[in-house]
C-alpha cells in the first residue's frame, strides 16, 4: 500500500522559503510515476503546485513556477517542495501525492496534508 | 491554462436522491484527462472518477461520470449520508493540471 506523509515546519515567516518533504512508503520515487504537490488555502479549493518525475521531467503551475522548485531524493525515498518569498497568501494545507501513471494526470494517492502558516 | 467552472456551488439533497454536478472547461480537451475527487471535511481528497467515466478502485457504482469536449458531469445516485463532501473536477492538458472550484453536497 502506497503511503505518503508530509513533513516540515508549520510556521514560516513572510519573505522566507517554505520547505516541505514528502516521505514515501510502499513505492519508490524512482518508479514510473509522477510525484506532485497540491495546496488548499483555508476554506478554499485545491490548487496544483507542480509534479516531478525521476527521469527529470518537472511541471509547475504557471502562477507559481517563478517561486517553486521540486526535487526527488531516491536515496531517502522522498520528494520535496521549496517555495521562495512566501506571503500570507501561501498559508494553506499542503498535500503531496502520487500520480496514477507516467504522466502527471490524476492523483491516486494523497498524503494527509500539513498546514503551513505564513506569519 | 484551462479553467474549470463547477456548478452548482452547493447542493442540498435528501438520502436516496440523485446529485448532478457539472464541470465546464474554458476549452475542449481529451476526455481521458478529466477526473473527479471527493473531499470530506478535514480529509485529503480521494480519487473517484478518471478518464471522465472510469471509477477508481473501491468506488461504488452509485458514482458515475460522463461528458465530452468541455462539458462534464458527475452523478451520484441513491445518495447516502456518507456522500456529504465537496467534489472537485480536475483536468490535465499535457503540462498543467487545474481543479474546478468545488461543489459542496449536503445531505439533509
Amino acid at each position: 500500500q502506497v503511503r505518503l506523509q508530509e513533513s516540515g515546519p508549520g510556521l514560516v515567516k513572510p519573505s522566507e522559503t517554505l520547505s516541505l518533504t514528502c516521505i514515501v512508503s510502499g513505492d519508490s520515487v524512482r518508479s514510473d510515476y509522477f510525484w506532485g504537490w497540491v495546496r488548499q488555502p483555508p476554506g478554499q479549493g485545491l490548487q496544483w503546485i507542480g509534479s516531478a518525475y525521476h527521469g527529470g521531467n518537472t511541471y509547475y503551475s504557471p502562477s507559481l513556477k517563478t517561486r517553486v522548485s521540486l526535487s526527488l531524493d531516491a536515496s531517502e525515498n522522498t520528494f520535496s517542495l521549496q517555495m521562495t518569498s512566501v506571503t500570507a497568501a501561501d498559508t494553506a494545507v499542503y498535500y503531496c501525492g502520487r500520480h496514477a501513471d507516467s504522466g502527471p494526470s490524476r492523483i491516486s494517492y494523497w498524503g494527509q496534508g500539513i498546514l503551513v502558516t505564513v506569519s | 491554462e484551462i479553467v474549470l467552472t463547477q456548478s452548482p456551488g452547493t447542493l442540498s439533497l435528501s438520502p436516496g436522491d440523485t446529485a448532478t454536478v457539472s464541470c465546464w472547461a474554458s476549452q475542449s480537451f481529451p476526455s481521458n484527462f478529466l477526473s473527479w475527487y471527493q473531499q470530506k471535511s478535514g480529509q485529503a481528497p480521494r480519487l473517484l472518477i478518471y478518464g471522465t467515466s472510469k471509477r477508481a478502485a473501491g468506488i461504488p457504482d452509485r458514482f458515475s461520470g460522463s461528458g465530452l469536449g468541455a462539458d462534464f458531469t458527475l452523478t451520484i445516485s441513491r445518495l447516502e449520508p456518507e456522500d456529504s463532501a465537496v467534489y472537485y473536477c480536475q483536468q490535465y492538458d499535457g503540462s498543467v493540471l487545474t481543479f474546478g472550484g468545488g461543489t459542496k453536497v449536503e445531505i439533509k
